[in-house]
């Protein structure tokens, strides 16, 4: 069982589309951070959150941490072939500072 | 100007052999990590450094072990390989713990054991 669960795992949609990614846990997090995983190249950060009901944009990127600090939401406006990748979250347990645990990862496919 | 960087990319070995993964960053950061990205995707931290210093040692076989001769390098050594151990392997760093501060990885090296 993963401590941090994404869904959907896959998810392939047409250019144009909005999309939402789910991050779920049981456990509280002192803060979550999103990155992006294209192939051949190592994650990058796209946004960390820290205070329950933070909501990031990043473009056409809305971040969403959850009230009880348990769960995010990654959405996408209007997706470009360019968003492809893999979406990772990752978060810091809170009383344990020194480790982020990641999520099982969503790929993500847009197709022109 | 890579930021962290890791050698090689790409490592094809037979089982029973000894292999090194190098990682160096330029960033100036104090704490460095190994992470093992399995065929689902799936990143499970291994290892984080200090300041030279081990940190976290996550439950890994101790024929992995890293070594660290500078805050700016930590190098993975693996004894024996085993068809397991077949994953890509990342170098991160971060400028403190990663709680608020963004992990920045190298670019992976891909372990292939036949």
């Amino acid at each position: 069982t993963q401590l941090l669960e994404q869904s959907p795992q896959f998810l392939s949609i047409q250019e144009g589309e909005n999309l939402t990614v789910y991050c779920n846990s049981s456990s509280v997090f002192s803060s979550l951070q999103w990155y992006r995983q294209e192939p051949g190249e190592g994650p990058v950060l796209l946004v960390t959150v820290v205070t329950g009901g933070e909501v990031k944009k990043l473009k056409r990127l809305t971040f969403q941490f959850g009230d009880a600090r348990k769960d995010s939401s990654l959405h996408i406006t209007a997706a470009q072939p360019g968003d492809t990748g893999l979406y990772l979250c990752a978060g810091g347990l809170a009383g344990s500072a020194r480790q982020l645990t990641f999520g099982s990862g969503t790929q993500l496919t847009v197709l022109p | 100007d890579t930021a962290v960087s890791q050698t090689p990319k790409y490592l094809v070995t037979q089982m029973g052999n000894d292999k090194s993964i190098k990682c160096e960053q330029n960033l100036g950061h104090d704490t460095m990590y190994w992470y093992k990205q399995d065929s689902k995707k799936f990143l499970k931290i291994m290892f984080s450094y200090n300041n030279k210093e081990l940190i976290i040692n996550e439950t890994v076989p101790n024929r992995f072990s890293p070594k660290s001769p500078d805050k700016a390098h930590l190098n993975l050594h693996i004894n024996s390989l085993e068809l397991g151990d077949s994953a890509v392997y990342f170098c991160a760093s971060s400028q403190e713990v990663p709680h608020n501060s963004p992990l920045h990885f190298g670019n992976g090296t891909r372990l292939t054991v036949t």
